[in-house]
């Protein structure tokens, strides 16, 4: 069976300061990993994946995850905060079998202060 | 850029009646999903559908719901019988091959709201 667990349902930061969503997974199985952000009333913007390339993974708006085997960690990390980065962020597993459905983490409300 | 789109944005129904929402995958997109989120609660996997027919489902996908692929281009969940804990945010997603590296787009959503 796959999981995730994501270790903090809010962080609150101040802009400019570095911002870290963490994320733990559970896998049998060589896993493909993303993480997804949700502004409010929007849908669901793929920021990042991770599928078996390189560990460290950049993607949008500054945002990049490290994949870490010997941990099963796949934390979110951003250097520098802005406003808009204010949003649910949701780190997901899938396993690439035949219907690679998306398991998802709890979420991580993130906080922005000015 | 293709983007995977919804109708309605909204949609309030009476406990019991029937509801099609519907969805429109990137076009050359051949793996479809469906999601929901209930209020304050994770994003759950309901089902996924190719070449015209169910993959995978989750146990909430029971005899209440269908999937279809009506024409070329929309994707629809039907319930059959609404209850008040349909009430969520359903959201569809489509993917490419796995070439593509498997990502899924989603849909804004649709919220539902049972009566």
């Amino acid at each position: 069976a796959q999981s995730v667990t994501q270790l903090d349902s809010h962080v609150s930061v101040s802009e400019g300061t570095p911002v870290l969503l963490r994320c733990n997974y559970s896998s049998s199985y060589s896993p493909s990993l993303f993480w997804y952000v949700q502004h409010p009333n929007k849908g669901l913007q793929l920021l990042l994946k991770y599928t078996s390339a390189a560990t460290l993974v950049k993607g949008i708006n500054g945002f990049e995850a490290e994949f870490k085997k010997s941990e099963t960690s796949f934390h979110l990390t951003k250097p520098s905060a802005h406003m808009s980065d204010a949003a649910e962020y949701f780190c997901v597993v899938t396993r690439m079998d035949s219907s690679y459905k998306l398991i998802f983490g709890s979420g991580t409300r993130l906080l922005v202060r000015p | 850029e293709p983007e995977v789109t919804q109708t309605p944005s909204h949609q309030v129904t009476q406990m019991g009646q029937e509801v099609i929402l519907r969805c429109v995958p990137i076009s050359n997109h051949l793996y479809f999903y469906w999601y929901r989120q209930i209020l304050g609660q994770k994003v759950e996997f309901l089902v996924s559908f190719y070449n015209n027919e169910i993959s995978e489902k989750s146990e909430i996908f029971d005899d209440q719901f269908s999937v279809e692929r009506p024409d070329g281009s929309n994707f629809t969940l039907k319930i059959r019988s609404t209850k008040l804990e349909d009430s969520a945010m359903y959201f569809c997603a489509s993917r490419g091959p796995a070439t593509s590296g498997g990502t899924q787009y989603f849909g804004p959503g649709t919220r539902l709201l049972v009566l």
